[in-house]
């Protein structure tokens, strides 16, 4: 099945740099890489998603890049603020796998002010 | 913004014991799901409901393990006879419509369960 491996598990910034989360997956039928971010207490949030159509997707801040020959999709954060502080879960989902998505382990970011 | 509301968010029971976990999903979506995540873990896909009956599920999902929507509007997930290694977080998520395999999976804000 599908394996999602995700780095680095922890990372600190300092306000307004830029944060990069990347991610692997197994499977080349994968077509739809969703990111979630996940506060304290709180079940994932949908933050930004792409499919295998495209090579990048681009929400304010956010920015999702998908490489599929290399099976990597990578999250960048830009001028990071506090409140992006928080664990962040990539995922994958395979039509060859069914309908559920697998998860990355997270990364914990830490903006410092 | 519609949600997925789950409770109880914090439910402690005794190992052997039965429980139930509960979810609403958001009112027009059709798929429905269960995951979990162990305190330091991955988030693990247990089950997911479609059409009243499960589409997939997981080796997780064994036998004490069962889905249910009851109502047009409550999906639950029960375990018969909880043991200490069901201590998670348990998050119900639901997606849209027919047309709707790539729509976005909306979660709730989970079900912390305890097995002492």
């Amino acid at each position: 099945g599908e394996n999602v491996e995700q780095h680095p598990s922890t990372l600190s910034v300092q306000e307004g740099d830029s944060a990069v989360i990347k991610c692997t997956y197994s499977d080349s039928a994968s077509n739809y890489f969703p990111w979630y971010k996940q506060e304290l207490g709180k079940g994932p949030q949908l933050i930004i998603d792409i499919r295998s159509n495209v090579g990048e997707k681009k929400d304010q801040r956010i920015a999702v890049t998908l490489n599929k020959t290399a099976k990597h999709f990578s999250l960048h954060i830009t001028e990071t603020q506090p409140e992006d502080s928080a664990v962040y879960f990539c995922a994958a989902r395979s039509r060859a796998a069914g309908n559920k998505l697998t998860f990355g382990g997270g990364t914990r970011v830490l903006v410092k002010p | 913004e519609p949600e997925v509301t789950q409770t109880p968010s914090h439910q402690v029971t005794q190992m052997g014991q039965e429980v139930i976990l509960r979810c609403v999903p958001i009112s027009n979506h059709l798929y429905f799901y269960w995951y979990r995540q162990i305190l330091g873990q991955k988030v693990e896909f247990l089950v997911s409901f479609y059409n009243n009956e499960i589409s997939e599920k997981s080796e997780i999902f064994d036998d004490q393990f069962s889905v249910e929507r009851p109502d047009g509007s409550n999906f639950t997930l029960k375990i018969r006879s909880t043991k200490l290694e069901d201590s998670a977080m348990y998050f119900c998520a639901s997606k849209g419509g027919e047309s709707s395999y790539n729509s976005p999976l909306h979660f709730g804000n989970g079900t912390r369960l305890t097995v002492t």
